[in-house]
């Protein structure tokens, strides 16, 4: 069964440092996504990416974030300078229904980022 | 702004017992999702309603949809100890491309 994987399971960044996310989309997928779940807390929607643009972005997805689709398979969440609080998992998922938020959403299996 | 808020935080059973989670939007809806996210794992989709009033049923789990589109509740019957885990209803508005989640009800069943 076709799944959504994430690189990688777990990083571990000093406060400043930048990092990059990873993720590869079921590949009939036409929506793409990014959540966060702070620990034992929400599901937090961060960004959603449509035809190589974003589609639409939440009040946390400022200007330290950035997303990218750079070879047609990837999907990456960047995350300029760290802050503490940033220190989250962070879902990746996708959709293949033609409506925007419409349909199931395939999670990937998280990166859980730690800032120190 | 759009906001689906869920109750209650925590439930605690005894396995056997009825377990309901209800989910409410501060504006009509277009659909709502609801997910299981066992611990540890990533929310895994259950179902989505779309109609008005609309109810589903998967197995011991029955979920509905409100009236004005606005609410919903996912009633587990006969809870088993393969049910804990935090269950999130999730919702879409039309004119969108995101789907916002609510706080999500953690179950605990206990054999």
């Amino acid at each position: 069964e076709p799944e959504v994987t994430q690189t990688p399971s777990h990083q571990v960044t000093q406060m400043g440092q930048e990092v990059i996310l990873r993720c590869v989309p079921i590949s009939n997928h036409l929506y793409f996504y990014w959540y966060r779940q702070i620990l034992g807390q929400k599901v937090e929607f961060l960004v959603s990416f449509y035809n190589n643009e974003i589609s639409e972005k939440s009040e946390i997805f400022d200007d330290q974030f950035s997303v990218e689709r750079p070879d047609g398979s990837n999907f990456t969440l960047k995350i300029r300078s760290t802050k503490l609080e940033d220190s989250a998992m962070y879902f990746c998922a996708s959709s293949d229904r033609q409506v925007p938020n419409t349909g199931e959403l395939f999670f990937g299996e998280g990166s859980r980022l730690t800032v120190l | 702004g759009q906001q689906v808020m869920q109750i209650p935080q925590y439930q605690h059973v005894q396995e056997g017992e009825d377990f309901t989670t209800y989910c409410n939007s501060s504006t009509t809806l277009s659909n709502i999702q609801w997910y299981k996210q066992r611990p540890g794992g990533h929310p895994v989709f259950l179902i989505q309603l779309v109609k008005s009033g609309e109810v589903k049923k998967q197995k011991r789990l029955t979920f509905q949809f409100g009236e004005a589109k606005k609410n919903s509740s996912l009633h587990i019957t006969a809870t088993q100890t393969t049910d804990v885990g935090t269950y999130f209803c999730a919702g879409g508005y039309t004119g969108g491309f995101k789907t916002i989640f609510g706080a999500g009800t953690r179950l605990f069943v206990k054999a």
